[in-house]
């Protein structure tokens, strides 16, 4: 079965800071990986999405991901965060597997908190 | 531009009421979602539909129903509400495909007393 742990549910870190935030998926075919952004209150804004070729891929607001095979990791990583990217972070992935549909695994979540 | 739209933003009921979640999307998206969103669980798919006029469960859909009789909206029925189900429900959409990411709406934060 298909499923996506992230790896810490809460990550702390000060301003300007640079931050990692690790996702780790199971599947045993080939699959499509996304990291969404919740704001609190809001709905989830698509971040970036891996589906094929180069493995760094860039999202909005300065963030980007690796897409890692072998390790079958998909980081989020930030080299200078602002206390306006306070949110939580959702790695999902979708794939062959899907069974007719767009099926999305979520993984649990991040809370990113950034202090002054 | 709205996207997907969900009405109500919140609602509060007492255990046995029953209520339906309004959710429209103007992007001519084929397929559309129910989502519940707990802490520290994600999202959990509670129906999904891939056209319309068609409906399917999800993995949590008990004491839940779906209707989608125009492609642009899909409804969420609670026909008896528990409290179990005070959850946060997001719809979303996408076009046909596993690349294709998938559109939110903001939410409907439903408590049941």
């Amino acid at each position: 079965a298909q499923s996506v742990t992230q790896l810490d549910s809460q990550v702390p870190v000060f301003e300007e800071a640079p931050v990692e935030l690790r996702c780790n998926y199971s599947s045993s075919v080939s699959v499509y990986l996304f990291w969404y952004v919740q704001y609190p209150n809001q709905g989830l804004q698509l971040l970036l999405k891996y589906l094929s070729g180069s493995t760094l891929v860039k999202g909005i607001n300065g963030f980007e991901a690796e897409f890692n095979k072998s390790q079958t990791s998909f980081h989020l990583r930030k080299p200078s965060v602002h206390i306006s990217d306070t949110a939580e972070y959702f790695c999902a992935v979708s794939g062959a597997f899907s069974g007719g549909y767009n099926k999305l695994i979520f993984g649990a979540g991040t809370r990113l908190a950034v202090h002054p | 531009n709205a996207g997907v739209t969900q009405t109500p933003k919140f609602r509060v009921l007492k255990t046995g009421q029953s209520m339906t979640l309004l959710c429209a999307q103007d992007m001519n998206h084929e397929y559309m979602y129910w989502y519940r969103q707990d802490p520290g669980m994600g999202l959990r798919l509670i129906h999904y539909s891939v056209g319309e006029g068609t409906t399917a469960k999800g993995e949590v859909p008990d004491g839940y129903n779906v209707s989608r009789l125009k492609k642009q909206n899909f409804l969420l029925g609670l026909e008896s509400a528990a409290p179990s189900q005070t959850s946060v429900y997001f719809c979303a959409s996408s076009p046909q495909g596993a690349r294709q990411p998938q559109h939110f709406g903001d939410g409907t934060r439903l408590s049941i007393l």
